[in-house]
């Protein structure tokens, strides 16, 4: 069974600085998608960004991208520039290809970002 | 497009009660998912259907049913409620051919 890994419970990151959230991942597949997640207070489960395994290039949304380490099975967001509106959870998240859309959670990151 | 709805927001139910979680999109996803998310926890699927009069279960389905009558609606059912089910409960649709999921706003459900 695939599982994820986010060994940080809680991060902290000072405004307009940067921060890496770190992401692991088990599996035996070579088709797969990886996600992270952004959960406010709201709890509203905001999508904010993706990558699919078969594609060697990071992918990136404006401040977020991330470091896809297949061999190592590594997976971490950087965010870079941080804002007050980036304070939230954020959860890493592995799909498989193919048919099964089953979403397999990591335990989630709290970020703090202090002003 | 609203997106995904979920109804209610917020539920208490007394052990043993029943009641229904609704989810409803507009966006003809085919893939909907209900998810349950424990306090620092990520979120563990519950059941999900690949289109109407289709649905599988999950990770986590028991003391739960679902149905799929129609494209739109996926409601979740909890027949015998007890305190192991207070959580937050997701609901979830994707696209066919998309691989990202798109998420309710959730319904907190305590049972006391």
């Amino acid at each position: 069974a695939q599982t994820v890994t986010q060994s940080q419970p809680e991060m902290s990151v000072q405004e307009a600085e940067t921060v890496t959230l770190s992401c692991t991942y088990d599996t035996s597949e070579s088709d797969y998608y990886l996600f992270w997640y952004k959960q406010p207070p709201s709890r509203q489960m905001i999508l904010v960004i993706r990558q699919e395994a078969y594609k060697q290039q990071n992918a990136t949304e404006n401040r977020f991208s991330v470091n896809f380490q297949k061999a190592a099975k590594s997976f971490s967001l950087k965010i870079s520039d941080s804002q007050l509106g980036d304070a939230a959870m954020y959860f890493c998240a592995y799909r498989t290809g193919g048919s099964n859309y089953k979403l397999t959670f990591g335990k989630g990151t709290l970020l703090t970002v202090n002003p | 497009n609203a997106g995904v709805t979920q109804t209610p927001k917020f539920r208490i139910l007394k052990i043993g009660q029943s009641m229904t979680l609704q989810c409803t999109q507009d966006m003809n996803h085919n893939y909907m998912y209900w998810y349950r998310q424990d306090p620092g926890m990520g979120l563990k699927l519950i059941y999900y259907s690949v289109g109407a009069g289709i649905t599988d279960k999950g990770e986590v389905p028991n003391g739960y049913n679902v149905s799929r009558s129609t494209t739109e609606d996926f409601p979740l059912r909890l027949e015998l409620a007890a305190p192991s089910q207070t959580s937050v409960y997701f609901c979830a649709s994707n696209p066919p051919g998309r691989a990202e999921q798109y998420f309710g706003p959730g319904t907190r459900l305590t049972v006391t």
